[in-house]
């Protein structure tokens, strides 16, 4: 199984951008779906969206115009960037695959992201 | 967007008991091929998420044969034979047919 690792800024002001990135490790990010996941504090998980290795993307309609996922291969990561945040986007983001894009049996260990002046 | 309504949203268990959680989807997560896209996950206390059971009733690796999934269409059932102190946690189905995936509310297990 892969691991995954999430990395980016704990703390992000209102009507900013949340910008984080899933670095992937023990396998290779090529050929496979890569989804972001979120949690706000006490509630119930969302699915964010997935970013397939070759770029092609498809984004949950209820943050579709706010969001945007990336993956740089060479690297073995992708990205999430999340723009005009307010404190309803303050979450725990996990980053996740599986052998199926819908199916979510690698998780990252989660961050928590803060919207807050 | 499917909506994935569990019940009971928590239950409390004696050791070695079994327990079970409903889940239902308002819209049918069967796929023309023949597979329900239906899954459970356990979050553990701190922890993420992790998949006990895919596709309606595979047991996702590493899973305890104590743990079965069934079910079928919008009907969901997530049994599990003999609770052990390390099942605590919430449970979430999840269905992966329809875009956006979804997830229930949570089922928060805990023990007697």
């Amino acid at each position: 199984q892969v691991q995954l690792q999430e990395s980016g800024p704990g703390l992000v002001k209102p009507s900013e951008t949340l910008s984080l990135t899933c670095s992937v490790s023990g396998g290779s990010i090529s050929g496979y779906y890569w989804s972001w996941l979120r949690q706000p504090p006490g509630k119930g998980l969302e699915w964010i969206g997935y970013v397939y290795s070759n770029g092609y993307i498809n984004y949950n309609p209820s943050l579709k115009n706010r969001v945007t996922m990336s993956v740089d291969t060479s690297k073995n990561e992708f990205s999430l960037n999340l723009n005009s945040v307010t404190a309803a986007d303050t979450a725990v983001y996990f980053c996740a695959t599986g052998l199926l894009v819908q199916e979510f049996g690698s998780w990252g260990q989660g961050t928590l992201v803060t919207v807050s002046s | 967007d499917v909506v994935m309504t569990q019940t009971p949203l928590s239950l409390s268990v004696t050791p070695g008991q079994p327990a079970s959680i409903s889940c239902k989807s308002s819209q049918s997560l069967l796929h023309s091929d023949g597979k329900t896209f239906l899954y459970w996950y356990l979050q553990k206390p701190g922890q993420s998420p992790q998949l006990l059971i895919y596709e309606l009733s595979s047991r996702f690796s590493g899973v305890s044969d104590r743990f079965s999934g069934s079910g079928s269409g919008t009907d969901f059932t997530l049994r599990i034979s003999r609770v052990e102190p390390d099942d605590v946690g919430v449970y979430y189905c999840s269905q992966g047919i329809h875009l956006p995936y979804t997830f229930g509310q949570g089922t928060k297990l805990e023990i007697k």
